[in-house]
């Protein structure tokens, strides 16, 4: 099994373009999250979602959005990004609490 | 309040030596407690989870308390492999993280 799956890993963005994050697991979990964490300091949850066609803000959604129209896929879009915006992003899929993240997406905005 | 506050740190502690961690969470309707690890530049990855009556695994143990909201994780022996951030994660209808306690095991 690859588990979760990002993509791209790096990637640098000019302020304003747009792009989307990539993430899908082949466990067939239900829960999925997207996390960011910016240097020295914890994860933010942007967006969960509890199942296919169900989404939910986090703690810090704003410049954001997702969609779940499978239960494998659960991308994260970035409209007109700001520097604020450069973080590592996670995604993450979960089963009885335990989370299973991606490798992470280190993503700059300049 | 955060929802959930963890012990700034960073933790500097010699080999051997036994740390504690705690974390408070601000709901108490919430359900579910795990401790995490992080390694530099690395996703976080699960170490243990939390249960009502404390849990142990070899050197490592995870203890709630209810009453006053927080969960601790107590390393005991620490090894230089030890060193990372760990992360409580509380649920209650989504999965929240403490900023994270940075712990450096030397020499």
């Amino acid at each position: 099994n690859a588990g979760v799956t990002q993509t791209p890993k790096f990637r640098i963005l000019k302020i304003g373009q747009s792009m989307t994050l990539q993430c899908t697991q082949d466990m067939n979990h239900n829960y999925m999250y997207w996390y960011r964490q910016d240097p020295g300091m914890g994860l933010k949850l942007i967006y969960y979602s509890v199942g296919a066609g169900i989404t939910d803000k986090g703690e810090v959604p704003n410049g954001y959005n997702v969609s779940r129209s499978t239960t494998e896929d659960f991308p994260l879009r970035l409209e007109l990004a700001a520097p604020s915006q450069t973080s590592v992003y996670f995604c993450a899929s979960a089963i009885t609490g335990e989370l299973f993240f991606g490798e992470g997406s280190r993503l700059t905005v300049l | 309040r955060k929802e959930v506050e963890q012990d700034p740190g960073p933790f500097n502690v010699p080999e051997g030596a036994t740390v504690a961690f705690n974390c408070t969470y601000s709901n108490s309707a919430s359900q579910s407690f795990f401790w995490y690890r992080q390694d530099c530049r690395k996703e976080p990855k699960l170490l243990m989870s939390v249960y009502s009556s404390g849990n142990e695994d070899g050197r490592f143990t995870a203890q709630l308390n209810r009453a006053s909201q927080y969960i601790s994780l107590l390393i005991r022996d620490s090894k230089l492999s030890d060193s990372a951030t760990y992360l409580c994660v509380v649920i209650y209808n989504d999965m929240r993280f403490g900023a994270g306690t940075r712990l450096t095991v030397k020499p």
